[in-house]
């Protein structure tokens, strides 16, 4: 199996402090893609790197592929307590016409003021 | 609003009932998928549809029917469902290989 297993599966910390996740898998991979989900709504795409890239930035989020360890991390710089939610990250190998994607357990975080 | 809206967003039936989940796509994706999010598991994934032809059946009982009409449109058509069956039904799309959109899900609960 692909599935990803994240790091820790719960985190509290506070607002202004930094978040990082980690996400180990299996087998190879074409991607790796990180989600987040709000209690009880469809996840949001959050960032997407390539088997061949080792490191992606968008806005506070940072993420690093190893393929050599078959692992990913994610980092939320300067959290927010709207950053509250549950973490995935999901492992992809494509066929071409679509994207088949599997998703770890997830890690939830909680951001306090 | 990710453009993948699901409906019913609720819905509550006995195991004797038969039922359907819609999903509906506004983005011209090709391939849509189904997947089940049980409390403490990872995400299933149940079914893929690549130009409105199956390309994924992850094992999952024939008590679950999916159906994509088109490119715009996916069902998941429920009958004789068992309680572990209870869970959050997510659709996604994508415009092919990359990154998902998911809707809201709807929430299953069976009696």
């Amino acid at each position: 199996s692909q599935q990803g297993e994240e790091d820790p599966q719960a985190l509290s910390i506070q607002e202004g402090e930094n978040a990082t996740m980690n996400c180990s898998y299996k087998t190879s991979i074409n991607n790796l893609q990180w989600y987040r989900q709000n209690s009880g709504r469809g996840l949001v795409h959050l960032i997407l790197i390539r088997s061949n890239e080792r490191e992606k930035h968008s806005g506070r989020l940072r993420v690093t592929l190893d393929t050599s360890k078959k692992s990913s991390s994610l980092l939320i710089t300067a959290s927010r307590a709207a950053d509250t939610a549950s973490y995935f990250c999901a492992t992809g190998r494509n066929t071409g016409t679509a994207s088949k994607l599997t998703f770890g357990t997830g890690t939830r975080l909680q951001v306090t003021l | 609003e990710t453009g993948v809206t699901q409906t019913p967003r609720h819905l509550v039936m006995g195991m004797t009932n038969k039922k359907s989940l819609k999903c509906e796509q506004h983005l011209g994706h090709n391939a849509m998928y189904w997947y089940k999010q049980s409390a403490k598991k990872p995400l299933e994934l149940m079914f893929v549809y690549s130009l409105e032809e199956r390309v994924e059946n992850n094992s999952v009982p024939s008590r679950f029917s999916p159906e994509c009409p088109n490119s715009s449109h996916l069902f998941l058509h429920l009958h004789t469902l068992q309680p572990e069956d209870s869970a959050l039904y997510l659709c996604a799309s994508s415009p092919g290989a990359g990154e998902l959109f998911f809707g809201e899900g709807s929430r299953l609960t069976v009696l």
